[in-house]
């Protein structure tokens, strides 16, 4: 089985400082991690993911995150926040053995806002 | 926007009825995932559909069930409802099975009373 722990249920930071989600998980085989962003009102978007090859994944509007093995470790980073970075961040993890398919599970999220 | 549309926005209905989520994917898209959001559970999959067949299977109750349309249109039925599942239903597509980049609909927000 596996499963998603995001360490901090909300996170305040304020404007242009650097930010950084922590995301844990535990699985038994072979993992593919996510992360997603909820603005209010809306459905979630895909910010970034690793699949394979390098840990360093970049995703969009400047995040990225850090695929740590040994740690089993997957957090995100931002040098650089704006007001409009403001949402619900969700971490998930899927093993692909869903049918072959990457279903994820997903963390409780992180709710991260940015004061100016 | 990301080309998903689910109707209806808001949905609020009594507790034993029975009550139709519609959900319409990205053009091209071939895959359809429908996932509960609740305050107690979190956000958990239920199910997939791929093409019109059922690919995966999550933590769906047997109150509930869906389909895949030949126009790629996705319907989730919940029936028997009871006060825990109101919560926000959201639907997904992508363009093949693995699911590797899922692109999310508004979501329909569900209230039993």
């Amino acid at each position: 089985a596996q499963s998603v722990t995001q360490l901090d249920s909300q996170v305040p930071v304020f404007e242009e400082a650097p930010v950084e989600l922590r995301c844990n998980y535990s699985s038994s085989v072979s993992v593919y991690l996510f992360w997603y962003v909820q603005y209010p009102n809306q459905g979630l978007q895909l910010l970034l993911k690793y699949l394979s090859g390098s840990t360093l994944v970049k995703g969009i509007n400047g995040f990225e995150a850090e695929f740590n093995k040994s740690q089993t470790s997957f957090h995100l980073r931002k040098p650089s926040v704006h007001i409009s970075d403001t949402a619900e961040y969700f971490c998930a993890v899927s093993d692909g053995t869903s049918g072959g398919s990457y279903i994820p599970t997903f963390g409780r999220g992180t709710s991260l806002i940015v004061h100016p | 926007d990301s080309g998903v549309t689910q109707t209806p926005k808001h949905l609020i209905t009594a507790t034993g009825q029975r009550v139709t989520l519609r959900c319409s994917p990205r053009s091209g898209d071939l895959s359809v995932y429908w996932y509960q959001q609740s305050l107690d559970q979190g956000l958990q999959f239920l199910i997939q559909y791929y093409n019109g067949e059922e690919r995966a299977k999550g933590n769906i109750l047997e109150r509930f069930s869906a389909q895949q349309f030949p126009d790629l249109h996705s319907e989730l039925n919940l029936s028997s409802l009871e006060l825990g599942d109101s919560a926000l239903y959201f639907c997904a597509s992508s363009v093949g099975a693995r699911g590797e980049e899922q692109y999310f609909g508004p979501g329909t927000r569900l209230t039993v009373t």
